[in-house]
């Protein structure tokens, strides 16, 4: 039972435009979502997070919409540069019980090509 | 500034043997995890620990064995190895569980059973 989903395995982008990466979740205790980003041969390094209050959140060049009627979310990337190329996961919790561990997606891949 | 460490980063296994994983952090947090990544999969929690002599199974603990004398200290054991527990394993931290909490990785452990 998979309650995160990333659909796309992989996902190529040219420097400079936007990426858009997505995710989607089946368990309604999730409140709390966070993107990691993972480069080859290191452990993945947390990148920016939202909170269900929110529907937006913005650091930088990335930002997190979560549209939470459909249980789904996306990061953006803009513009998309080519440090940007590593594997994202979606990761998402809740307060209480099982949901308060990080439950992940598989990930996707990201090349940003030149 | 070291974070989560991690050792060994590779290891060849025979099928039957033991090994212990071991992870150490000094960043004072409380909770800390162990995950396996397989491929194309996400990460999987095999155990967690919310403090010195807390430990708790995750999704996938069959197999291993932890235990947390130190806050610093989560070491995870493998009794007699199988082909199944051919992975990536990560060992994380966090200062709280659930909500926005960062988890901080280690650079993980390939481990392969043959």
């Amino acid at each position: 039972d998979q309650q995160v989903k990333q659909n796309s395995p992989s996902l190529s982008v040219q420097e400079g435009r936007i990426s858009i990466l997505n995710c989607d979740y089946t368990n309604s205790m999730f409140d709390y979502f966070l993107w990691y980003k993972k480069y080859p041969a290191e452990g993945p390094t947390f990148l920016i997070s939202i909170s269900s209050i929110k529907d937006k959140n913005e650091d930088g060049r990335f930002t997190v919409f979560l549209n939470k009627s459909a249980k789904h979310l996306s990061l953006h990337i803009v513009p998309s540069q080519p440090g940007d190329s590593a594997v994202y996961f979606c990761a998402a919790s809740g307060d209480t019980g099982t949901a308060s561990k990080l439950t992940f997606g598989t990930g996707t891949r990201l090349q940003v090509t030149l | 500034n070291a974070g989560v460490t991690q050792t060994p980063k590779f290891r060849i296994l025979k099928i039957g043997q033991s090994m212990t994983l071991q992870c150490a952090q000094d960043m004072n947090h409380n909770y800390m995890y162990w995950y396996r990544q397989d491929p194309g999969m996400g990460l999987k929690l095999i155990y967690y620990s919310v403090g010195a002599g807390i430990t708790d199974k995750g999704e996938v603990p069959n197999g291993y064995n932890v235990s947390r004398s130190t806050t610093e200290d989560f070491p995870l054991r493998l009794e007699l190895a199988a082909p199944s527990q051919t992975s990536v394993y990560f060992c994380a931290s966090s200062y709280s569980s659930g909500g926005l909490a960062e988890a901080f990785f280690g650079q993980g452990t390939r481990l392969t059973v043959v």
